[in-house]
């Protein structure tokens, strides 16, 4: 079955330590995307990518990072410099050109 | 980034009701695609709309893209209590790319 896994499904961490969370899809998608959901809140992009070795800043990239070193994997990297980084992650990828989002069942965040 | 206006924010009915929730932008998108999210899931997709005038079905689901191409609606008739969840609109600008913009959702609510 192909799809999109993120892990860990839950994630805790201690205010000022980088976390990563992982991203990898089988669906041989070019593009790969990391959203931001808080309670009550629309999905907001944090960064995405079109290709391997590239990728873009979204709307809400300060304090994230990321890279993308193979075609599957799109790892998120939420570092110390994120003022408020307790949120639901969404992974997603989609073929070029307009062809709908799919999207991870997420992880979530909490830093104390 | 832009951000779709989605209304209403959140719908509270008796099963068997019919529903209807739209958005609307102050750009022309050329994809409206509408989703779904349970609690604590990736949003799932419903339907995509890629051509002004379309109307599409999904079972009790019609949505449609509107003339204009700033607008679409989401209808679910006969809601069941399946149906709780978040509704998400999401459009695509012509020069955008691969990013979508989305709603702020719809929070429905049925009760048996």
């Amino acid at each position: 079955d192909g799809g999109i896994t993120q892990s860990p499904k839950y994630l805790f961490r201690k205010e000022g330590q980088n976390v990563t969370l992982s991203c990898e899809q089988n669906l041989n998608h070019d593009a790969m995307y990391w959203y931001r959901q808080d309670p009550g809140q629309g999905l907001r992009l944090i960064y995405y990518s079109q290709i391997v070795n590239d990728f873009q800043k979204g709307d809400i990239a300060e304090g994230y990072s990321v890279s993308r070193e193979k075609k599957e994997s799109f790892p998120l990297t939420v570092t110390s410099a994120q003022k408020n980084p307790t949120a639901f992650y969404l992974c997603a990828s989609s073929r070029l050109g307009g062809s709908p989002l799919h999207f991870g069942n997420g992880t979530r965040l909490t830093v104390t | 980034g832009q951000q779709l206006n989605q209304s209403p924010q959140s719908m509270f009915i008796q099963e068997g009701e019919d529903v209807s929730m739209n958005c609307t932008s102050s750009s022309i998108f050329n994809t409206w695609l509408w989703y779904k999210q349970d609690p604590g899931e990736g949003p799932v997709l419903l339907i995509a709309l890629y051509k002004a005038g379309e109307l599409t079905s999904n079972g009790r689901l019609t949505a449609q893209f509107g003339i204009t191409r700033k607008d679409s609606f989401l209808n679910i008739s006969a809601s069941i209590p399946s149906d709780v969840g978040i509704y998400f609109c999401a459009g695509q600008e012509e020069t955008s790319g691969s990013r979508l913009t989305f709603g702020e959702g719809t929070q429905l609510t049925v009760n048996p």
